[in-house]
C-alpha cells in the first residue's frame, strides 16, 4: 500500500493561534486517524473518524474527512507551546487492523 | 507507552550480525505490529501479527523474519543486519481500531 501524503511537511505558528494540517489518501478506507508523536517517544493516538463520520471534535481537536476528495484535515485550535510535535495521519484500509501513515507534519508553537 | 516495553531501546551492530528485538506488552491484545520509521518516510509496517503464530507481512519485510509464540511477546529479527536497516523501529498494539505505541528502538548498523 503506498503512503498518504501531508501538507505542510512543517509548520510554524504562534502560540494561541489556530494550526491546521491536511492529508491525502490513495484508497478507500474504513477509518482514519491522527497521531501525535513528541521527539524521540512512540506515538500516541488523538482521534479517529470513521469513512461514513464528516467531522469530529476531541476537547481542541477538530478533524473533517471528505471521502470524495480522499482528504482529512487536523485543526488544533488555540495552540499552545505543549503542542509542539509531529502528527501524522493513519488509514486503515483493509483487514488486520492495518495502519498506512503518512510522512507527517511538524508543528512547532512558538511563545 | 503504557503496558509495551521494547527491548533494547538502543542498539549498535555490526553490518552481517543477526539482531532481534523484543516488544512486550501486557494488555494482552491480539494484534501486534513492528513499524520502522526513517526521514522522509514516516511510519512503515514491516510485519505484524493477529495471534499466537499468526503472522503476515507489511510494506518493508525483506530482510526481516518475526515471531509470536507468546500473547504477550513480538520478536523481530533481523537475519544478516544492513545498514539500510539502520532506523528507529517501533513496536505497536490493538484490539480495535487504535494502535498503542511502544518507546521505540534506535538500531545503528555500521
Amino acid at each position: 500500500s503506498q503512503q498518504g501524503e501531508e501538507d505542510p511537511q512543517a509548520l510554524s505558528i504562534q502560540e494561541g493561534e489556530n494550526a491546521t494540517m491536511n492529508c491525502s489518501y490513495k484508497t478507500s478506507i474504513n477509518n482514519l486517524q491522527w497521531y501525535r508523536q513528541n521527539s524521540g517517544r512512540g506515538l500516541v493516538h488523538l482521534i479517529l473518524i470513521r469513512s461514513n463520520e464528516r467531522e469530529k471534535h476531541s476537547g481542541r481537536l477538530r478533524v473533517t474527512l471528505d471521502t470524495s476528495k480522499k482528504s482529512s484535515s487536523l485543526l488544533i485550535t488555540a495552540s499552545r507551546a505543549a503542542d509542539t510535535a509531529s502528527y501524522f495521519c493513519a488509514q486503515e484500509e483493509g483487514g488486520g487492523n492495518k495502519l498506512t501513515f503518512g510522512t507527517g507534519t511538524q508543528l512547532k508553537v512558538e511563545l | 507507552d503504557a503496558g509495551i516495553t521494547q527491548s533494547p531501546r538502543h542498539k549498535v551492530t555490526e553490518t552481517g550480525t543477526p539482531v532481534t528485538l523484543r516488544c512486550h506488552q501486557t494488555e494482552n491484545h491480539r494484534y501486534m505490529y513492528w513499524y520502522r520509521q526513517d526521514p522522509g518516510h514516516g511510519l512503515r509496517l514491516i510485519h505484524y501479527s493477529y495471534g499466537v503464530k499468526d503472522t503476515d507481512k507489511g510494506e518493508v519485510s525483506d530482510g526481516y523474519s518475526v515471531s509470536r509464540s507468546k500473547t504477550e511477546d513480538f520478536l523481530l529479527t533481523l537475519e544478516s543486519a544492513t545498514s539500510s536497516q539502520t532506523s528507529v523501529y517501533f513496536c505497536a498494539i490493538s484490539e480495535t481500531d487504535t494502535q498503542y505505541f511502544g518507546p521505540g528502538t534506535r538500531l545503528t548498523v555500521l
